[in-house]
C-alpha cells in the first residue's frame, strides 16, 4: 500500500511560484509493473475537489485546461517523489493541495491512495 | 473536456436513512466513475471505482450503480460515520473532473 506526504511552504506571496513535493513511501514511483500515474488535486477552503494533474514516470503528463499555462508536475524517481510547480500566484490558488495516486495500470481509474494535504496559502 | 454534475448539493437525513446521491457525466464515461468521501478536515477517501466496485474495507451498506452518463450512489441505511461530502470524479480518461460533492447533514 503505498503512502503519500505532501512538503512545502504554507505561504507563499501573490505572483511568486509554488513548489510542493509528493514523497511516496511503500511504492516505486518508477515501478514498470504494474505502473500508475500519480496526480495533484487542490481544494480551496470550504469549496469542492480540482483535478490539477498528473504524471507517469515514463514523462507522459495530462493538465487541467484551466491551469496548464502555469502548471508543470515533474518525478524524481531517484528520491521516490514527484513535484508540482504552479506560478504566477493569485489569492484564488489558496487551497489544501493533495497528492494521489491513479487506480488504473498506465490510466485514470479513479485515485485510491491520497496523501494527507498541506494547506497553501497565498498572501502578502 | 467531460463535466460532472451532482445532485442534490445537500441532503438532510437521519441515521437508518436510505440515501441516494446522482452524479451525470457531459458525455458517456462507459463505467469509469469513481465515488469519494471525505470528512472536515481530511483527505478523501475512494469509496467505490467502476461505478460499482467497493474499494478494501467500504461497508457493504454503500453501492453504486449506472453505466455511460447517469449514476448513482447509495447507502442503504445511513449510520453516524458517515455525514460528510461525497463527490463524484469521472475516471475514463484525461482531464479528470470532479463533480461537486453533496453534503450528507
Amino acid at each position: 500500500q503505498p503512502q503519500l506526504q505532501e512538503s512545502g511552504p504554507g505561504l507563499v506571496k501573490p505572483s511568486e511560484t509554488l513548489s510542493l513535493t509528493c514523497t511516496v513511501s511503500g511504492a516505486s514511483i518508477s515501478s514498470n509493473s504494474p505502473s500508475y500515474y500519480w496526480g495533484w488535486i487542490r481544494q480551496p477552503p470550504g469549496k469542492g475537489l480540482e483535478w490539477i494533474g498528473s504524471i507517469h514516470h515514463w514523462g507522459t503528463t495530462y493538465y487541467n485546461p484551466s491551469l496548464k499555462s502555469r502548471v508543470t508536475i515533474s518525478t524524481d524517481t531517484s528520491s521516490n517523489q514527484f513535484s508540482l510547480n504552479l506560478n504566477s500566484l493569485i489569492d484564488a490558488d489558496t487551497a489544501v493541495y493533495y497528492c494521489a495516486r491513479h487506480m488504473l495500470v498506465d490510466g485514470n481509474g479513479g485515485l485510491g491512495y491520497w496523501g494527507p494535504g498541506t494547506l497553501v496559502t497565498v498572501s502578502s | 473536456d467531460i463535466q460532472m454534475t451532482q445532485s442534490p448539493s445537500s441532503v438532510s437525513a437521519s441515521v437508518g436513512d436510505r440515501v441516494t446521491i446522482t452524479c451525470r457525466a457531459s458525455q458517456g464515461i462507459g463505467k469509469w466513475l469513481a465515488w469519494y468521501q471525505q470528512k472536515p478536515g481530511k483527505a478523501p477517501t475512494l469509496l467505490i471505482y467502476d461505478t460499482s466496485t467497493l474499494q478494501s474495507g467500504v461497508p457493504s451498506r454503500f453501492s453504486g450503480t449506472g453505466s455511460g452518463t447517469d449514476f448513482t450512489l447509495t447507502i442503504s441505511s445511513l449510520q453516524p460515520e458517515d455525514f460528510a461530502t461525497y463527490y463524484c470524479q469521472q475516471a475514463k480518461s484525461f482531464p479528470s473532473t470532479f463533480g461537486p460533492g453533496t453534503k450528507v447533514d
